[in-house]
């Protein structure tokens, strides 16, 4: 089983629409959850970070849910400028940091 | 420009030479990380610097890899003998003193191996 899997995708969905990741993990001693977005040929650049108790930057909600090693991103109101790739990335602190391999994701007009 | 900076920004060299990279990274943080990332996929640990200290290594990374930061600030990695599998976008991202701290990358170097 891989540390972090993600769906690659992609997800084709429309301007406007709500538009929701998941990502699970396999390490339970996990200490530190982030979303990032890497555009094409563009370094990976946080988007944000997931708290335990959940947390929303205005469209985006992160959520993580510990008991079934899961992390969510949610994205309301989808804009074009969304399209990119999602990454979801565990572990921090003493532990090595390990990325999803990304979901991919397409607004359409 | 604060941000962590990575040179060069793009490589090509033929197969069997020697490469280094090198990494600058955001001045106050202490941890230092190397990844590679090929198209399609999500950036691949190689390797994570706390201070001067190699904390970890991947086991993708063979005999052919070395990364030093002998001062607790920049960071170098080389690769011997390249090979064109190892063609790649390798990331060098930062973070800061506390636990849990986001990591910042670089805009990476690009390699192609010939």
């Amino acid at each position: 089983r891989k540390e972090v899997e993600q769906d690659p995708g992609p997800f084709n969905v429309p301007e406007g629409a709500t538009v929701a990741f998941n990502c699970t993990y396999s390490n339970s001693a996990s200490q530190s959850f982030f979303w990032y977005r890497q555009d094409c040929r563009k370094e990976p650049k946080l988007l944000m970070s997931v708290y335990s108790s959940g947390n929303e930057d205005g469209r985006f909600t992160a959520q993580l849910n510990r008991a079934s090693q899961y992390i969510s991103l949610l994205i309301r109101d989808s804009k074009l400028s969304d399209s990119a790739t999602y990454l979801c990335v565990v572990g921090g602190g003493y532990q090595k940091v390990t990325f999803g391999t990304g979901t991919k994701l397409q607004v359409i007009p | 420009d604060t941000g962590v900076s990575q040179n060069p920004r793009h490589k090509i060299t033929k197969r069997g030479q020697n490469v280094t990279f090198r990494c600058d990274p955001i001045s106050e943080h202490n941890r230092l990380y190397w990844y590679r990332q090929t198209l399609g996929q999500g950036p691949e640990f190689l390797t994570y610097f706390q201070n001067e200290a190699q904390l970890e290594k991947s086991r993708l990374l063979s005999d052919r890899f070395s990364a030093e930061r002998p001062k607790g600030s920049f960071s170098t990695l080389e690769i011997q003998r390249t090979e064109q599998g190892d063609s790649a976008m390798y990331l060098c991202a930062s973070s800061g003193r506390t636990d849990g701290s986001p990591l910042h990358f670089g805009n990476g170097t690009r390699l192609t191996v010939t």
